[in-house]
């Protein structure tokens, strides 16, 4: 089993509609989490981080579920410009120097 | 400055070929990171400096050689490369080197220097 599990899509979303996608994890000794987004041949960009108490930024909303070991991603409104594939992305702590570990990441395809 | 530079932004060089790839940031981040990145799949880990010290290997090949000269640079020095070595190379850095650093605030990445080997 993958340690951070995505659903690969593509989740092709109409201008304007909401999408929202999972991540689950292995190690319950993860200890934060992140949404990155990377567009083609481009480097991730930290999209946000994710709290234990869900957080918003603009149109994103994130959502840590610990119990259940996912963090989840929904975008309202999507725009073109949300097309991209989005990392889930998991910090296992200090005892683990920090290490990332990388979803294989969802694609999103906003249409006109 | 909020950014991580990386240079050269493409490179084509053959396989007897001895190159280096340099990262560089203003931060004041203590932990840089080397990934590699093939197409349509997530980044990999290659090295960690903490403290401008390496912390991890991540059982890279010999012919990948990472260097700190400083706590704003880090360079990958390349020898003898396959074809199959070629992909992204994505360095990252964040904010101490006591692998907390990306607890809160995540890691910055550069753009990487997309390698190829011919």
């Amino acid at each position: 089993r993958k340690e951070v599990e995505q659903d690969p899509g593509p989740f092709n979303v109409p201008e304007g509609a909401t999408v929202a996608f999972n991540c689950t994890y292995s190690n319950s000794a993860s200890q934060s989490f992140f949404w990155y987004r990377q567009d083609c041949r481009k480097e991730p960009k930290l999209l946000m981080s994710v709290y234990s108490s869900g957080n918003e930024d603009g149109r994103f909303t994130a959502q840590l579920n610990r119990a259940s070991q996912y963090i989840s991603l929904l975008i309202r409104d999507s725009k073109l410009s949300d097309s991209a594939t989005y990392l889930c992305v998991v910090n296992l702590g200090p005892d683990s120097w920090g290490k990332l570990q990388f979803g294989a990441g969802t694609q999103v395809v906003v249409t006109p | 400055d909020t950014e991580v530079t990386q240079t050269p932004k493409h490179l084509v060089m053959g396989m007897t070929n001895k190159k280096s790839l340099k990262c560089e940031q203003h931060m004041g981040h203590r932990a840089m990171y080397w990934y590699k990145q093939k197409a349509k799949k997530p980044p990999e880990l290659m090295f960690v400096y903490s403290y401008e010290k390496l912390s991890i290997n991540e059982s890279v090949p010999s012919r990948f050689s990472p260097e700190c000269p400083n706590s704003s640079l880090l360079n990958l020095h390349l020898h003898a490369l396959q074809p199959e070595d070629s992909a992204l190379y994505l360095c990252a850095s964040s904010q101490d080197g006591t692998g907390q650093g990306g607890l809160d605030y995540g890691y910055t990445f550069g753009s990487g220097t997309r390698l190829t080997v011919v």
